[in-house]
């Protein structure tokens, strides 16, 4: 089962550029990583998921190292509104049964100032 | 399009009753998770649905939990005898799970809030 480390807390200001990083040593081949955010009474919503180098959507930019033991969400010019908590996760539940890769842990909460 | 929906919102219930969760996920999802999130912590892994595959019950916490999937679609989550550990938000997701390999992004409902007095 893999495994990932975040930072519990991250701070920031409006219009800044915020990086967090996700530690997930034991990646499997087969392992793709995904990005959540949940804001405070509302369930987890999907930012943004890949396998290796980079991936850019309309919100967020995914990157991963060649090794990809780590991946490292980037967000551009954060607002007030991205004050949240973000989950990293790595792997998928297979077809044949197993949770691998629904581990959310405690996330990075990231806060965002004036 | 509608998304995932749960039900109630809010329970109360008091200490060694039965309560039943009810979630409907997103229609043509083959995947379902329940998950469990106490105050100011993570979530945690309870059930995972795929498919007509045996389900995933290996973060149910005790055998006082218990779920199922009828017809591919609806879910019940059922606590008997609950406890006041039990009192948590328990959130249902879905998945469309693709052939291609790729993890299926889950689509999550707002949750039901059970406060066990």
């Amino acid at each position: 089962l893999a495994k990932t480390t975040q930072p519990i807390s991250m701070d920031s200001y409006e219009g800044q550029e915020v990086n967090i990083t996700c530690s997930h040593n034991n990646i499997a081949t087969n392992d793709y990583i995904t990005w959540y955010q949940q804001f405070p009474s509302q369930g987890p919503r999907f930012i943004i998921q890949g396998y290796k180098t980079k991936v850019t959507n309309e919100v967020a930019s995914l990157f991963i190292p060649a090794d990809r033991k780590s991946s490292t969400l980037s967000l551009p010019r954060v607002s007030l509104s991205d004050t949240a908590v973000y989950y990293c996760l790595v792997g998928r539940p297979n077809s044949g049964g197993g949770a691998d890769g629904l581990t959310f842990g405690k996330g990075t909460h990231l806060i965002i100032q004036p | 399009g509608a998304g995932v929906s749960q039900s109630p919102s809010n329970k109360v219930t008091e200490k060694g009753k039965d309560v039943e969760l009810r979630c409907d996920p997103i229609s043509g999802h083959t995947a379902l998770y329940w998950y469990r999130q106490s105050l100011g912590q993570g979530l945690e892994f309870l059930i995972y649905f795929q498919g007509n595959s045996a389900p995933d019950k290996s973060g149910l916490p005790s055998d006082r939990f218990s779920a199922e999937r009828t017809g591919g679609s609806v879910s019940t989550l059922t606590i008997q005898r609950t406890q006041q550990e039990d009192s948590a938000v328990y959130l249902c997701a879905s998945s469309l799970e693709s052939a291609s390999g790729r993890g299926g992004e889950q689509y999550f409902g707002p949750g039901t809030r059970l406060t066990v007095t």
